[in-house]
């Protein structure tokens, strides 16, 4: 069965960076896209970007455009993403989704908790 | 960037009533909308992809309809598990962004 299993939750101050994995498995990890969207408390679901884990190639949300990297490792089936110069603001449960066939976002992981705090 | 409304941002009802939640986009994106149910502390789940296409699981008092800009998802007759949030999300073009959902409350 398809599984995105996601790393722990982590606290960071201002400034730093923090970086998520989501670990998959049930599936031919390079045969799907994976996005990532976050939700900060009480608030919506915000894109944030995609991964090819294929090939690599990227496409991120304008507004976290030189701060978000997204990265996989094709022998561990993972993919990362990273969020650099954090602010309170960044603070959200940040979620992997894969991209389904037919365009949805079918398995989403179990969410990561991060909290920016001084 | 396509912008996603929903209305109501929130609804209270009881169980056994049909509820209507409505999503419009800011330009067409033909049938690419999708629709997520999420409880709290809990990850989305899909439900209706493709503007109608019910997910393998879902019950079927779940509906979804529209294209173009202007999609609606029914749910016929509310259960109690029903109460949650739902988001719509275009997945037309990048960025592939989410209504602001509208959460679902026991009346």
């Amino acid at each position: 069965q398809v599984q995105l299993v996601q790393s722990g939750a982590e606290v960071k101050k201002p400034g730093a960076s923090v970086k998520v994995s989501c670990k998959a498995s049930g599936y031919t990890f390079t045969s799907y896209n994976m996005h990532w969207v976050r939700q900060a408390p009480g608030q919506g679901l915000e894109w944030m970007g995609i991964i090819n884990p294929s090939g690599g190639s990227t496409t991120y949300a304008q507004k976290l455009q030189g701060r978000v990297t997204m990265t996989r490792d094709t022998s561990t089936s993972t993919v990362y993403m990273e969020l650099s110069s954090l602010r309170s603001e960044d603070t959200a449960v940040f979620y992997c989704a894969r991209y389904g066939s037919g365009k949805h976002l079918d398995y989403w992981g179990q969410g990561t908790l991060v909290t920016v705090s001084s | 960037d396509i912008q996603m409304t929903q209305s109501p941002s929130s609804l209270s009802a009881s169980v056994g009533d049909r509820v209507t939640i409505t999503c419009r986009a800011s330009q067409t994106i033909s049938t690419y909308l999708n629709w997520y149910q999420q409880k709290p502390g809990k990850a989305p789940k899909l439900l209706i992809s493709a503007a109608s296409s019910l997910q393998s699981g879902v019950p079927s008092r779940f509906s979804g309809s529209g294209s173009g800009t202007d999609f609606t998802l029914t749910i016929s007759s509310l259960q109690p598990e029903d109460f949650a949030t739902y988001y719509c999300q275009q997945s037309y073009i990048s960025p592939y962004t989410f209504g602001q959902g509208t959460k679902l409350e026991i009346e």
